[in-house]
């Protein structure tokens, strides 16, 4: 069964700190992954977005990962701002041209606090 | 470059009752996607359209359908209200099924 799961559910970190989300997904054929950022009730703005030959992928201060062998992804988030307390949703898209599919993770909810 | 527009914003309905929402791609753009986002929830992929067709559907009820106007515009329509229809619903654009765009989203809230 095609699926994304995103970890941590939520995290609250303090402004200027590091951290990182995950994503394991386990779909087939892989096409891409996208991380977005979703303020709470706007639409999600794309973050990275990275194919199979990729394996890191920057965007300021976020820096994603993909390890295409063990199909996981992380975004790291680094010197964290207020303005980065959002949701971020994993994305997976999977399929071949023309037919792709996409599957969202439920989202990490992060909280940066001052 | 104007990014991809939804309205209405909010929208309030009574149970029965049908919905129309409707989503404007980025200039270029051929496909259209619809997802429903419940509170708390992730996204649900609900419709796909691509140069007027409809491509992919979700695991949704047909009381949700939508169309794709000659200009890739959309509609989702929404029939016979339940009250678990309340959510955000995001419509998003793209261009040859790579990457999507997001609207700002039209808010469904269901009485």
């Amino acid at each position: 069964k095609n699926q994304v799961e995103q970890s941590p559910q939520s995290l609250i970190i303090l402004e200027g700190k590091n951290c990182t989300l995950q994503c394991n997904y386990t779909v087939s054929p892989f096409s891409n992954l996208r991380w977005y950022k979703q303020d709470t009730g706007r639409g999600p703005v794309s973050l990275t977005i990275m194919t199979f030959s990729e394996n890191t992928k920057s965007n300021g201060r976020y820096t994603a990962t993909l390890d295409a062998d063990t199909k996981q992804s992380s975004l790291h988030i680094t010197a964290s701002q207020l303005s980065d307390s959002a949701s971020y949703i994993c994305v997976v898209s999977w399929g071949t041209s023309g037919t792709y599919k996409y599957i969202f993770g439920t989202g990490t909810r992060l909280k940066v606090l001052a | 470059e104007a990014g991809v527009t939804q309205s209405p914003t909010h929208l309030i309905k009574t149970r029965g009752q049908q919905a129309t929402l409707r989503c404007s791609p980025i200039s270029g753009h051929t496909s259209v996607y619809w997802y429903q986002q419940a509170l708390g929830l992730g996204l649900q992929f609900l419709l796909w359209y691509d140069e007027g067709e409809e491509r992919n559907r979700g695991n949704f009820p047909p009381r949700f359908s939508g169309r794709q106007f000659p200009n890739y515009s959309s509609e989702l329509n929404v029939n016979a209200l339940e009250l678990e229809d309340s959510a955000l619903y995001l419509c998003a654009s793209s261009f040859s099924s790579y990457e999507q765009y997001f609207g700002p989203g039209t808010r469904l809230t269901v009485t």
